[in-house]
């Protein structure tokens, strides 16, 4: 079964210093993973995807993800966040048709 | 393009009443919609996953009779919460996937704050 363990529940940052949220995981077959983001009270927008091809990802807001298969790892970073990038972040991996979410992680970015 | 909308966006109703929130793609067909509950500070939990024309698929633990799903068109999913309770106020989620879409790339709806008195 697919399972997806993001291990911060909360990164807090400075703005304009870069960030790293962290994603693993766990599949039995071929991987397509995701990364959504939740402002408050909203839903979720995809920032980027991983189907195939070259391991590193650019999504959007400046946003980049790298497949790192021998480490099942999809870590997400930025290079230099913003106040208005503070939300809740997920990370996800396709299963059986259905998306499987890790818990997320909650950026907070102060001046 | 890819958009999903949710309607109402939040709705307050009071216990033993029923509640029904729709689900619409905007600018697309959606052969599946998905319907995610989401508690405070938690992550998305499916319910239920429905394809057009045909029943929905509730994921374990998933009360079929209290969430009743209909999915009748290509652009449009009903989730009715019969008989709601205190313990139903939650945010819900529905998504959308196209034929297009098939790596599971789901767009979301911007989601219905349900509260129940």
């Amino acid at each position: 079964a697919q399972s997806v363990t993001q291990l911060d529940s909360q990164v807090p940052v400075f703005e304009e210093a870069p960030v790293e949220l962290r994603c693993n995981y766990s599949s039995s077959v071929s991987v397509y993973l995701f990364w959504y983001v939740q402002y408050p009270n909203q839903g979720l927008q995809l920032l980027l995807k991983y189907l195939s091809g070259s391991t590193l990802v650019k999504g959007i807001n400046g946003f980049e993800a790298e497949f790192n298969k021998s480490q099942t790892s999809f870590h997400l970073r930025k290079p230099s966040v913003h106040i208005s990038d503070t939300a809740e972040y997920f990370c996800a991996v396709n299963g059986f048709q259905k998306l499987v979410f890790g818990t997320g992680t909650r950026l907070l970015v102060s001046p | 393009g890819a958009v999903v909308s949710q309607h109402p966006s939040r709705v307050i109703c009071k216990s033993g009443t029923s509640v029904k929130i729709e689900c619409r793609s905007l600018d697309f067909q959606a052969t599946t919609m998905f319907w995610y509950r989401q508690f405070p500070k938690q992550s998305l939990m499916l319910m239920a996953t429905s394809n057009e024309g045909s029943k929905a698929t509730y994921e374990q633990g998933v009360e079929k009779d209290k969430f009743l799903i209909n999915h009748a068109s290509l652009t449009l999913s009903t989730l009715t919460v019969t008989s709601a309770h205190p313990e139903d106020s939650s945010f819900y989620i529905c998504s959308a996937r196209g034929l297009a879409d098939i790596q599971d790339t789901q767009y979301f709806g911007p989601g219905t704050r349900l509260t129940v008195l």
